[in-house]
This record gives structure tokens, C-alpha cells and sequence, in this order.
């Protein structure tokens, strides 16, 4: 079974420009997460979508927004970037919520504002 | 505000050794923790542990969660230098919200 992919996998943008950002879950799996992770910060939840709704969301500005599709791949867009947005952003995939809980991560989208 | 913090940062140690990493919360709706090894790629699922004083094991690694402490810790019986890796430790509150450490980095020496 394949794992998550993301696309791109590194990406330069320019402050004020804006950026979407592709997750593929694994084949089955309805539940999308995404995460920021920085070196101060460590690793931030955004948001997870799940059956192209939006089930919850972390505490990002509005420029950070998500949607799922009907194949249960997910974009997530980020606009009038800034350069605090430098980072590794995660897609994690799961079944739907069971008692052993496990997320699968994608490799990351590496993302440099400059 | 909810967090998670984990100790110590980093931890350097000898093949064979033992360690112990740790991990403390205050998360409001606690729902379940998570332990997470990230090498150069993506985090890897460990342990979930919900349950206080239930110890949950894989081989040399072993975990356990206090919910009245409100803390956790993963043991490393054995290390080896593939063990050499960033321990992550999230927390999950009631809503499908989480919280993750800023992680433990382990390095083994051989």
C-alpha cells in the first residue's frame, strides 16, 4: 500500500506571495491532518479534515486554510506569505478515530519564504 | 494554555546504554498521548497511551502514562545507533486537538 505523498516536495517563495500545498492520503483513509514544524516551535497542529469537512483547527492565522476533497486528498493554502512561514509542513493520513490510533506521515513539503 | 513539554532536549549517550525521556502536559479534555521517533523524514507512530499505569511495549522501548502526574515517559533498554533519532510526545485533547513537545533529540554513540 503506498504511504502519504506530498507535493511539492520544497518550495521558494517570495514574502506576500501565496502557496498551495498537496496531500494524498493513504488509499482508505478519510482523516487529514496538517502540521507545521519549525525548530522553535517543534511541531504545530493546523488543522484535520475529514470527509471534506473541516473537524478541527489549531491556532493559525486565517492567511493558513485547508480543504479536502472527495477522494479524501487534501490541499492546504497559505496566503500573503510571510517569512516566519519558513517550515516543514507535514500531511498525516489515518483511518477514521479507533482505539489504537495511529497517523501516517507524508515526507513534508519543505517551504522557504524569502 | 495547553502545552507539552519534554526532557530533556537532547541527550547524548553510549551503545547499551538505557534512557529514559520524558514528557509533562497540562491539556485541558485530555484525551490520549502519543509517542512519535522522527529521523530525517516524516514522525513514526510509537505508542498511544490513554490509560495511567498500564506500560505499553515494542521490543526495547517501553511507555508509561501518569494521569495524575500528568506526565509520561518512554524507556530505551539497550540503545543501539538506530535508536539516534528526535522523540516526539503529542497530546491529544477531546476535539481531535493536539499538542506536541518540541521533542527530545537522542543520539547514540557507537
Amino acid at each position: 500500500k503506498a504511504g502519504v505523498t506530498q507535493t511539492p516536495r520544497y518550495l521558494i517563495k517570495t514574502r506576500g506571495q501565496q502557496v498551495t500545498l498537496s496531500c494524498s492520503p493513504i488509499s482508505g483513509h478519510r482523516s487529514v491532518s496538517w502540521y507545521q514544524q519549525t525548530p522553535g516551535q517543534g511541531l504545530q497542529f493546523l488543522f484535520e479534515y475529514f470527509s471534506e469537512t473541516q473537524r478541527n483547527k489549531g491556532n493559525f492565522p486565517g492567511r493558513f486554510s485547508g480543504r479536502q476533497f472527495s477522494n479524501s486528498r487534501s490541499e492546504m493554502n497559505v496566503s500573503t506569505l510571510e517569512l516566519g512561514d519558513s517550515a516543514l509542513y507535514l500531511c498525516a493520513s489515518s483511518l477514521e478515530r479507533t482505539i489504537t490510533y495511529e497517523q501516517y506521515f507524508g515526507p513534508g513539503t519543505r517551504l522557504t519564504v524569502t | 494554555e495547553d502545552k507539552v513539554v519534554q526532557s530533556p532536549l537532547s541527550l547524548v549517550v553510549h551503545e547499551g546504554d538505557t534512557v529514559t525521556l520524558n514528557c509533562s502536559y497540562e491539556v485541558t479534555n485530555f484525551r490520549s498521548l502519543l509517542w512519535y521517533k522522527q529521523e530525517k523524514k516524516a514522525p513514526t507512530f510509537l505508542f498511544m497511551l490513554t490509560s495511567s499505569g498500564i506500560e505499553k511495549k515494542s521490543g526495547r522501548l517501553s511507555s508509561i502514562l501518569d494521569k495524575k502526574e500528568l506526565f509520561s515517559i518512554l524507556n530505551i533498554t539497550a540503545t543501539q545507533t538506530g535508536d539516534s533519532a528526535v522523540y516526539l510526545c503529542a497530546v491529544e485533547a477531546v476535539g481531535n486537538q493536539f499538542y506536541f513537545g518540541t521533542g527530545t533529540s537522542l543520539t547514540v554513540i557507537p
